[in-house]
């Protein structure tokens, strides 16, 4: 079974500049999360889809991030202007269902802005 | 929020059980206990998970005590590939994660 893909791994951009990320979870996986995790710390959970809305987005940036899941299954997160406290790893993960699912993670995509 | 408590470090010499500890006193009844690892520049890898029983499976063991207010995670022969952040993780609602900032276990050769 194909893990949950992420490109690209790496991004490096200048602030105030647009950078997207996508993601591709397990095969059927219903519910989708997107990540942020800054050095030395744990993964901070951002946003989570379930099919294509939205279950939860308190803790995403609104005014800069935004992210979508269309057709249910891919995802795009993007960070437009972009800001230096904005380097960090992006991870996305998904699970097949709602409630005390194991997630499932990708690699992340590091992201540096100068 | 239900919340976790982590040693921000250990030690384990290779060959020897890795025993991690973890406090969740504010856990729920019907919460679950997941431990993932993180190996450096890699995402988030699941190990293992329990509600009340003790669990084993093939990468550790997951011993929760009986007031299930702390957890366990035994690596029972640790390899040097094992060395990564430990992370223990109640659920909240809605299957959302409250990772911390976990152990980070050096296996020493």
């Amino acid at each position: 079974e194909a893990g949950v893909a992420q490109s690209p791994r790496y991004k490096i951009i200048e602030k105030r500049q647009s950078v997207a990320f996508w993601c591709n979870p397990i095969s059927g996986h219903a519910t989708l999360y997107w990540y942020q995790q800054i050095l030395g710390q744990g993964p901070k959970l951002l946003i989570q889809f379930q099919n294509n809305g939205v279950v939860d987005d308190s803790q995403l940036p609104k005014d800069r991030f935004s992210a979508e899941r269309l057709k249910g299954v891919d995802s795009t997160l993007k960070i437009q202007p972009a800001k230096l406290e904005d380097s960090a790893v992006y991870l996305c993960a998904s699970s097949s269902g709602v409630t005390q699912e194991t997630q499932y993670f990708g690699p992340g995509t590091r992201l540096l802005v100068l | 929020d239900a919340k976790t408590t982590q040693p921000t470090s250990m030690d384990c010499a290779e060959g020897r059980a890795a025993n991690l500890p973890c406090n969740h006193s504010t856990i729920s009844g019907n919460e679950y206990v997941y431990w993932y690892r993180q190996i450096h520049s890699q995402g988030p890898q699941y190990i293992i998970h329990g509600l009340k029983n003790n669990e084993t499976n093939e990468m550790a063991s997951l011993i929760i005590t009986e007031d299930r207010k702390s957890s366990t995670l035994i690596l029972p022969h640790a390899t040097l590939r094992d060395t990564a952040v430990y992370y223990c993780i109640v659920i909240l609602t809605g299957n959302q994660f409250y990772f911390g900032t976990g152990t980070s276990l050096t296996v020493i050769p």
